[in-house]
């Protein structure tokens, strides 16, 4: 069954509005979640990389002050797109790292398509 | 130039074909390596980790050749449902992984 979890799945919303997504690891604790963006036809680019109870590093090129990465407690981190615009549209999938039945490996969520209009 | 190359692709073979797919990677100090499968618009799921030794799951088979940077994907019998795309996936350090763009695979009957 899935071991994590993300909410939305699909939204669709107004220019210059927020959104937030959440992602949840369901039976292990994450010590480290990611998210990840994917436009069509092209790879999962990584955007952000979270440790629970600190801050997030994010990577080159992409706004901090944007999208918004809180990871409060070890099942639980959210992204906020401040601000949507037409071309966040996107899929967004986030992933929880964490020792998870003896072994250490990466579960993605099911992602979430955000649409902007 | 990318992290990880992949073949451009895409693939079109008949049921039962065998089909490779190759990936290479610039960064030499790359510790994991693995193969993910992704079907339209769902997120992508682990098909299975690549070893040095080479390793097989079924009709899978995958290899790391740690000196050339290249990682492959055997598919042997190609079934209808083996139809996604491929993603080779590396990972520096724990968990941060960098994905390669895809090979799309279409089995045909």
């Amino acid at each position: 069954g899935a071991v994590v979890s993300q909410h939305p799945s699909r939204v669709i919303c107004k220019s210059g509005t927020s959104v937030k997504i959440e992602c949840r690891s369901l039976d292990f604790q994450a010590t480290t979640m990611f998210w990840y963006r994917q436009f069509p036809k092209q790879s999962l680019m990584l955007m952000a990389t979270s440790n629970e109870g600190s801050k997030a590093t994010y990577e080159q090129g992409v706004e901090k002050d944007k999208f918004l990465i809180n990871h409060a407690s070890l099942t639980l981190s959210t992204l906020t797109v401040t601000s949507a615009h037409p071309e966040d549209s996107s899929f967004y999938i986030c992933s929880a790292s964490g020792e998870r039945g003896g072994s250490n490996e990466q579960y993605f969520g099911p992602g979430t398509r955000l649409t902007v209009t | 130039r990318k992290e990880v190359e992949q073949d451009p692709g895409p693939f079109n073979v008949p049921e039962g074909a065998t089909v490779a797919f190759n990936c290479t990677y610039s960064n030499s100090a790359s510790q994991s390596f693995f193969w993910y499968r992704q079907d339209c618009r769902k997120e992508p799921k682990l098909l299975m980790s690549v070893y040095s030794s080479g390793n097989e799951d079924g009709r899978f088979t995958a290899q790391l050749n740690r000196a050339s940077q290249y990682i492959s994907l055997l598919i042997r019998d190609s079934k209808l449902s083996d139809s996604a795309t491929y993603l080779c996936v590396v990972s520096l350090n724990a968990g941060k992984s960098t994905f390669g763009d895809g090979t799309t695979l279409t089995v045909k009957p």
